[in-house]
């Protein structure tokens, strides 16, 4: 069965430092999504992406973020500049209508 | 931003017993979405919605999209230690056809 997969499935990296995570979604899927969990809550949408742009973003989603897809398979998400706040569990997911099809997550820890 | 509350927050059941839970809104939601969390994993799509008073099973699980397109429930009969997790009801709000937003989830526990 397809799935959306993410590298890596955690993530170290101390307060300042860029991190970029790694998603490659379903292959016939158009629409690409940026989640995140801080542990013990939510899940929170962050920012869709359609046709090689943003289609919507949240106001988590600040300069800090960006989205690329750099290729026919990859979707990347960097935080330029790691805040102590930005540790969770990002999840990459990916759907064709509405219905989206979720990765297993990177775990960031930010030190 | 958007809320959806789901309740109840958590649930403790037995083996073989039939659990129900839902979600409300204030908002109408176009797409209403099941999903359930293991520890440690990302969300798994269990029931997609599109209509209001739609009613769909996959297995054990039935959910049904309100009349009112402001809730929907999810319903597990039957049930058995592996429906153990965290399930989230998300919906997609009539201002975006992209974002989900996530309800805060039911926490359900099954002693065998």
């Amino acid at each position: 069965e397809p799935e959306v997969t993410q590298t890596p499935s955690h993530q170290v990296t101390q307060m300042g430092q860029e991190v970029i995570l790694r998603c490659v979604p379903i292959s016939n899927h158009l629409y690409f999504y940026w989640y995140r969990q801080i542990l013990g809550q939510k899940v929170e949408f962050l920012v869709s992406f359609y046709n090689n742009e943003i289609s919507e973003k949240s106001e988590i989603f600040d300069d800090q973020f960006s989205v690329e897809r750099p290729d026919g398979s990859n979707f990347t998400l960097k935080i330029r500049s790691t805040k102590l706040e930005d540790s969770a569990m990002y999840f990459c997911a990916s759907s064709e209508v509405a219905g989206a099809f979720f990765g297993q997550g990177t775990r960031l820890t930010v030190v | 931003g958007q809320q959806l509350n789901q309740s109840p927050q958590s649930m403790f059941i037995q083996e073989g017993e039939d659990v129900s839970m839902n979600c409300t809104s204030s908002s109408i939601f176009n797409t209403w979405l099941w999903y359930k969390q293991d520890p440690g994993e990302g969300p798994v799509l269990l029931i997609a919605l599109y209509k209001a008073g739609e009613l769909t099973s996959n297995g054990r699980l039935t959910a049904q999209f309100g009349i009112t397109r402001k809730d929907s429930f999810l319903n597990i009969s039957a049930s058995i230690p592996s429906d153990v997790g965290i399930y989230f009801c998300a919906g997609l709000w009539g201002g975006s056809n992209y974002k989900l937003t996530f309800g805060k989830g039911t926490l359900l526990t099954v002693n065998p």
